[in-house]
């Protein structure tokens, strides 16, 4: 069965620095999301993409990210200059259309740990 | 506004008895989808089920099942003879517009 892949399964990394985390999507879906859940606490919203552009952020959202989908098959999030509340897990999902019946499937995760 | 309520925090229970997740929803939409997450140890999101407002149909999938009552506005989530495999963190969600918003989660741990 398909699946979104995420790379690296763990990040770490000393405040200040830039991090890229990588997805996968499912090869014919054309929706992609980031979500974050810092530890113990519930899954949040961070941005929607479709077509090369974004079409929802939330305010967690802000400068210091941006999402990229370089080729036919990665989409990536970057955090330019991290700060330790970066620190958290990090989904990827996708979907295959615009449907209200499509169901967004998730990626196992990207623990990134800012020191 | 648009929210998931998971009132309860965190649930023990004795192998083999069944237990029942609630999740009380808030929303305006009047065509919206609600979801069952489980998070196990590892910490994957492992989709269990969607359900349309429009189909109040009580599911039932192995030792899942789910009760969907739009008059109370919940979505409650019962495991039948509950495992060892099944203690994790389980997320109730909604979807609005083109993401989905979760509840807290509620940290279910079944004892041997």
């Amino acid at each position: 069965e398909p699946e979104v892949t995420q790379t690296p399964s763990h990040q770490v990394t000393q405040m200040g620095q830039e991090v890229i985390l990588r997805c996968v999507p499912i090869s014919n879906h054309l929706y992609f999301y980031w979500y974050r859940q810092i530890l113990g606490q519930k899954v949040e919203f961070l941005v929607s993409f479709y077509n090369n552009e974004i079409s929802e952020k939330s305010e967690i959202f802000d400068d210091q990210f941006s999402v990229e989908r370089p080729d036919g098959s990665n989409f990536t999030l970057k955090i330019r200059s991290t700060k330790l509340e970066d620190s958290a897990m990090y989904f990827c999902a996708s979907r295959v259309t615009g449907g209200w019946t499509d169901t967004q499937y998730f990626g196992p995760g990207t623990r990134l740990t800012v020191l | 506004a648009q929210k998931v309520t998971q009132a309860q925090t965190e649930i023990s229970v004795v192998e083999k008895e069944d237990v029942t997740l609630d999740c009380v929803y808030e929303t305006r939409d009047t065509t919206y989808y609600l979801f069952w997450y489980k998070q196990p140890p590892s910490g994957e999101l492992v989709f269990l089920i969607r359900r349309n407002s429009f189909d109040e149909q009580n599911e039932i999938s192995g030792r899942y099942s789910w009760n969907f009552q739009k008059s109370t506005s919940s979505f409650n989530f019962t495991i039948t003879a509950s495992q060892v495999v099944d203690s994790a963190v389980y997320f109730c969600a909604l979807r609005r517009d083109d993401k989905i918003i979760f509840g807290k989660g509620t940290r279910l741990h079944i004892l041997p």
